[in-house]
């Protein structure tokens, strides 16, 4: 039973740019939830995709959007790449209406 | 929003003593606390987690204690060992926000042999 994949595992860009990560549930899952991963910082809520609809949002600019596909698999869209976007990108998955998340490996963005 | 203070950034201990970490949350609707482990550049992982009706919750070495009314829970572990250094981020979400996670900080827990 594979757990929750993530690609890439490492990219790097430069200001100005556009990213798009991936990221594929655990099997039976549905739900995916993308956070950010500053250097030394817990994650922060980016947003939340369930039927191919962003459910909730956290508190990131516009530039930051996603997609979620029939097979429930997902992308995080990052557009004109700004330094402070250097991070690392998790995916969470989960069931319907449960809390439990389980995180892929992440992806980590440079922007140089 | 929720905010999250975890407590303390840095933790350093000897080989079977025990570890306690504290977390205190700001929305008294929050009602899932997860606790997640993780080591250098590896995922986050989850380790314990608990639910607003319950006041405690073990898992062998491990244990989360949870105090509604202060709005604060613990992770405690006993008889550590070196394999449980890692940093430790604990987490609060309400039911009907269908699982957004607010986490704190982090803290760094050291094993010494």
């Amino acid at each position: 039973d594979a757990g929750v994949t993530q690609s890439p595992t490492h990219l790097i860009k430069t200001r100005g740019q556009q990213v798009t990560l991936r990221c594929s549930p655990k099997s039976g899952h549905d739900t995916v939830s993308w956070y950010q991963q500053a250097l030394g910082q817990g994650p922060q809520f980016i947003f939340q995709y369930y039927e191919e609809e962003e459910r909730q949002r956290g508190n990131f600019p516009d530039r930051f959007s996603g997609h979620q596909f029939p097979n429930y698999s997902s992308e995080l869209n990052v557009n004109a790449l700004l330094l402070g976007d250097s991070a690392l990108y998790l995916c969470a998955s989960s069931s319907t209406y449960q809390e439990t998340q389980y995180f892929g490996p992440g992806t980590r963005l440079l922007v140089l | 929003g929720e905010n999250v203070e975890q407590h303390p950034s840095t933790l350093s201990v000897q080989e079977g003593d025990s570890a306690v970490i504290k977390c205190t949350y700001s929305d008294s609707a929050s009602n899932y606390f997860p606790w997640y482990k993780q080591e250098l550049g590896k995922r986050p992982q989850l380790i314990i987690d608990i639910r607003s009706n319950v006041g405690e919750k073990k898992d062998q070495r491990i244990a989360v204690t949870l105090n509604k009314t202060a709005k604060h829970f613990s992770l405690h572990i006993t008889e550590t060992q070196p394999e449980d250094s890692a940093v430790y981020f604990c987490a609060a979400s309400k039911g009907t926000s269908y699982g957004k996670l607010t986490f704190g900080q982090g803290t760094i827990l050291t094993v010494h042999p």
